[in-house]
C-alpha cells in the first residue's frame, strides 16, 4: 500500500534555481494539499485542489504554484526559491466531495527542502 | 486569525502519567476535530476524531472530550508511554464540504522513561 509517494525526501537548492516537488496518490482521492511545516508554526496550507483541473490558494501561497493535470499527481513548483522556504513540504489528500469525505488527511513522508 | 489554538507548544510528562493537550476554536460551523500524530521524520497521520454530537470518544489509551458550549475541546493520553513521545496537531473542519482542516500549532510531547 503506497498512498501518497513524495520525491524527493530531501534537497538542498542554491537561491534563485527552480524546484519542483513531486506528489502522487494511488488512492484516487479527489482533494490533494500542500502543506509546509515550520518549527512553532505549525502546518500552513500552500495549496489545494478540490479535484482534478481545478487548484485554490492557501493560507502561504506566495512563491509557489502548482498544477493538477489528472487524479493522481499534484506538483508543487517553487519558480525561484529564496532562503525563507526552507522547511520540510507535505503533500496531502483526502476523499474529498460529499459524503465520502470524512475530513481525513492521508499524507506522505514530506520532502525536506533547504535552500541557500 | 488563528481559527484553532493548540496548547502547550510543548510538554513533559512521566512514564505512566496523564497527557493533557488543549485545543479552542471560533468557527461554530465546524463539526468535524480530529487528532494528527506526528513521528519524527513521517508524515502525521490520524489519531482520533471527534464529531459534536458526542461529548468524549475513547479510543484506547486516548480520549478526545469536547465541550460544544465553550468551543473547546482536549486529548488526553492516558497510561503515557516513550512510544507516544510525538507531536500532536488538533483541526477543526467542516466535514462533508470541500472546506479546508484548520490545524492548530502543534504540541511536542515528550514521555520520560
Amino acid at each position: 500500500i503506497a498512498g501518497i509517494t513524495q520525491a524527493p525526501t530531501s534537497q538542498i537548492l542554491a537561491a534563485g534555481r527552480r524546484m519542483t516537488l513531486r506528489c502522487t496518490q494511488d488512492m484516487r482521492h479527489n482533494a490533494m494539499y500542500w502543506y509546509r511545516q515550520d518549527l512553532g508554526l505549525g502546518l500552513r496550507l500552500i495549496h489545494y485542489s478540490n479535484t482534478a483541473g481545478t487548484t485554490g490558494k492557501g493560507e502561504v501561497p506566495d512563491g509557489y504554484s502548482v498544477s493538477r493535470a489528472n487524479t493522481d499527481d499534484f506538483p508543487l513548483t517553487l519558480a525561484s526559491a529564496v532562503p525563507s522556504q526552507t522547511s520540510v513540504y507535505f503533500c496531502a489528500s483526502s476523499p474529498g466531495r460529499g459524503r465520502a469525505n470524512t475530513g481525513e488527511l492521508f499524507f506522505g513522508e514530506g520532502s525536506r527542502l533547504t535552500v541557500l | 486569525q488563528q481559527q484553532v489554538k493548540q496548547s502547550p507548544q510543548s510538554l513533559i510528562v512521566q512514564k505512566g502519567g496523564i497527557s493533557i493537550i488543549n485545543c479552542a476554536y471560533e468557527n461554530t460551523a465546524f463539526d468535524y476535530f480530529p487528532w494528527y500524530q506526528q513521528f519524527p521524520g513521517k508524515g502525521p497521520a490520524l489519531l482520533i476524531a471527534i464529531r459534536p454530537d458526542v461529548s468524549e470518544k475513547k479510543e484506547g489509551r486516548f480520549t478526545i472530550s469536547f465541550n460544544k458550549s465553550a468551543k473547546q475541546f482536549s486529548l488526553h493520553i492516558m497510561d503515557s508511554q516513550p512510544g507516544d513521545s510525538a507531536t500532536y496537531f488538533c483541526a477543526a473542519s467542516k466535514a462533508n464540504r470541500d472546506d479546508k482542516i484548520i490545524f492548530g500549532k502543534g504540541t511536542r510531547l515528550h514521555i520520560l522513561p
